[in-house]
C-alpha cells in the first residue's frame, strides 16, 4: 500500500497526558501537512513540513502542539498536556511538490484522538 | 470568517439522477480548487481539481464548474450511484509563493437513494 499511513488510528488519552501521532507520506512525496477536523467542521490546516524543516506552522496552536519530520522516519505531531478540546480527528496529507503544482494533497485515514 | 462555504449540509438524490454540490468562496486570491470525498472513519479522497484559468474540468462522471466572477464552483456527478454517498468537501488554495495550505468548507453530505 503506497498511500499515506497514519498510526494509531484511534488514541485515547487522559487529560494532562501526551499524544503522539505518526504519519508516513506516500512514496516519493516529501511534503507533509497536518490538518485537524472537529465534529461537524471542515478540516483546518495546522502545519506544513518538509524533511527536517517546518515551513508553515501558522495553523498550530501556540502552546502544547509541536510537529517534526525527521530525516529518517515518519512525521510526528505531538500534543502535550492534552485537554478535552483536543479531541478531534487529525489527518496527515502529503504531496509531490508544493511550490509549482500540482497542488493535490493526498490524505491518510486519520487518527481519532479522544481525551477523557 | 469562513473563506470557503458549502451552504447545504446535506443533499439527497435518486440513483441515476444528477447530483450538484455547490461551493462559494470569499477570498479572491484563491486560484486553485479541489473536491474531496470522505467516507466515515476514513481520510478524504481527492476527486477532481480545477485551476482558475479554466471554467470546467471533467473526469468521468465528475465535472467541476468554476464561475470566477461569482466566486462559485459546483461539482456535478452524473449519473449518481449509491456508492457516491459520502461527505464532499470543497477546498481552495492560493498558488502563489509562501502559500501551502488547503482551506476547506464544512462539507455536504450526499445520500444517493437506490
Amino acid at each position: 500500500n503506497a498511500g499515506v499511513m497514519q498510526n494509531p488510528r484511534h488514541l485515547v488519552r487522559r487529560r494532562g497526558q501526551e499524544a503522539r501521532l505518526r504519519c508516513s507520506p506516500m512514496k516519493g512525496h516529501s511534503h507533509v501537512y497536518w490538518y485537524r477536523q472537529l465534529p461537524e467542521e471542515g478540516l483546518k490546516f495546522m502545519v506544513y513540513l518538509q524533511k527536517e524543516n517546518i515551513i508553515d506552522e501558522s495553523g498550530m496552536p501556540k502552546e502544547r502542539f509541536s510537529a517534526e519530520f525527521p530525516k529518517e522516519g515518519p512525521s510526528i505531531l505531538r500534543i502535550q498536556q492534552v485537554v478535552r478540546g483536543d479531541s478531534a480527528a487529525y489527518f496527515c496529507a502529503s504531496s509531490l511538490q508544493s511550490g509549482r503544482g500540482p497542488y493535490e494533497q493526498y490524505f491518510g485515514p486519520g487518527t481519532r484522538l479522544t481525551v477523557t | 470568517d469562513q473563506q470557503v462555504k458549502q451552504n447545504s449540509p446535506s443533499l439527497s438524490v435518486q440513483e441515476g439522477r444528477i447530483s450538484i454540490l455547490n461551493c462559494d468562496y470569499t477570498n479572491s486570491m484563491f486560484d486553485y480548487f479541489l473536491w474531496y470525498k470522505k467516507y466515515p472513519a476514513e481520510g478524504p479522497t481527492f476527486l477532481i481539481s480545477i485551476s482558475s484559468i479554466k471554467d470546467k474540468n471533467e473526469d468521468g462522471r465528475f465535472t467541476v464548474f468554476l464561475n470566477k466572477s461569482a466566486k462559485h464552483l459546483s461539482l456535478h456527478i452524473v449519473p449518481s450511484q449509491p456508492g457516491d454517498s459520502a461527505v464532499y468537501f470543497c477546498a481552495a488554495k492560493y498558488s502563489g509563493a509562501g502559500s501551502y495550505q488547503l482551506t476547506f468548507g464544512k462539507g455536504t453530505k450526499l445520500s444517493v437513494i437506490p
